[in-house]
């Protein structure tokens, strides 16, 4: 059973760093062609791609947020952590991570999200 | 600006079918096939309900069904139910020099 779940701050000030912490189970992200990737969504508003990273390393970027995004990986520890610097109060918004799959640029498994307030 | 079209919102009544459309360009949707949808009900994650244009997970009801042609993805639902109201995305991915995924703008799918 694939789960994953986020973790951390529920508000943060403007100017601060977000730092999110994806928990998963159920597969590694050792195996070849998995992922785990960050998607945000304000509130009433539609999703957003951040950022993925693959099982060898490799890593994909929003080309807008691509300056203050940062993701890492503890193959070990099964955990992702998004880091996301310079916050704003645009980037309230339930961030959510996801798995993707070895066989298709999809994301089949979501965490349930965790709701980020910036706010002084 | 979402970097794929979607209508705001469609409606239909139970037991009527009903098309999603996905409009983005040569470099996503029309250029290979990986378009998803997601399904997403008030205050839960997505849910993946199509990838790879045409493909169901298992476990998803075959009332749905995916399709392309050209720059334009399609979701179809057909004999709605009450329960497939809510808001669906389209998703495709990009390989542009910033290889990544590329989201829909969301659609309000209303069950009259």
């Amino acid at each position: 059973q694939i789960t994953l779940k986020e973790s951390g701050p529920t508000l943060v000030k403007p100017t601060q760093t977000l730092t999110l912490t994806c928990n998963f189970s159920g597969f590694s992200l050792s195996t070849i062609g998995v992922g785990v990737g960050w998607i945000r969504q304000p509130p009433g508003k539609a999703l957003e791609f951040l950022t993925l990273i693959y099982w060898n390393g490799d890593k994909r970027y929003s080309p807008s947020l691509k300056s203050r995004l940062t993701i890492t990986r503890d193959t070990s520890e099964n955990q992702v952590v998004l880091t996301m610097t310079d916050m704003d109060p645009m980037d309230t918004a339930t961030y959510y991570c996801a798995q993707r799959p070895s066989c298709c640029y999809t994301f089949d498994f979501w965490g349930q999200g965790t709701f980020v307030t910036v706010s002084s | 600006q979402s970097a794929l079209t979607q209508p705001a919102s469609v409606s239909g009544s139970p037991g009527q079918s009903i098309t999603i459309s996905c409009t983005g360009t040569s470099s996503d949707v029309g250029g290979y096939n990986y378009v998803s949808w997601f399904q997403q009900h008030p205050g839960k994650a997505p849910k993946l309900m199509i990838y790879d244009v045409t493909k169901r997970p298992s476990g998803v009801s075959n009332r749905f069904s995916g399709s392309k042609s050209g720059n334009t993805a399609s979701l179809t639902i057909s004999g709605l139910q009450a329960e497939d109201e809510g808001d669906y995305y389209c998703t495709s991915y990009t390989f542009s020099i910033t290889s990544n995924w590329v989201f829909g703008g969301g659609t309000r799918l209303t069950v009259l």
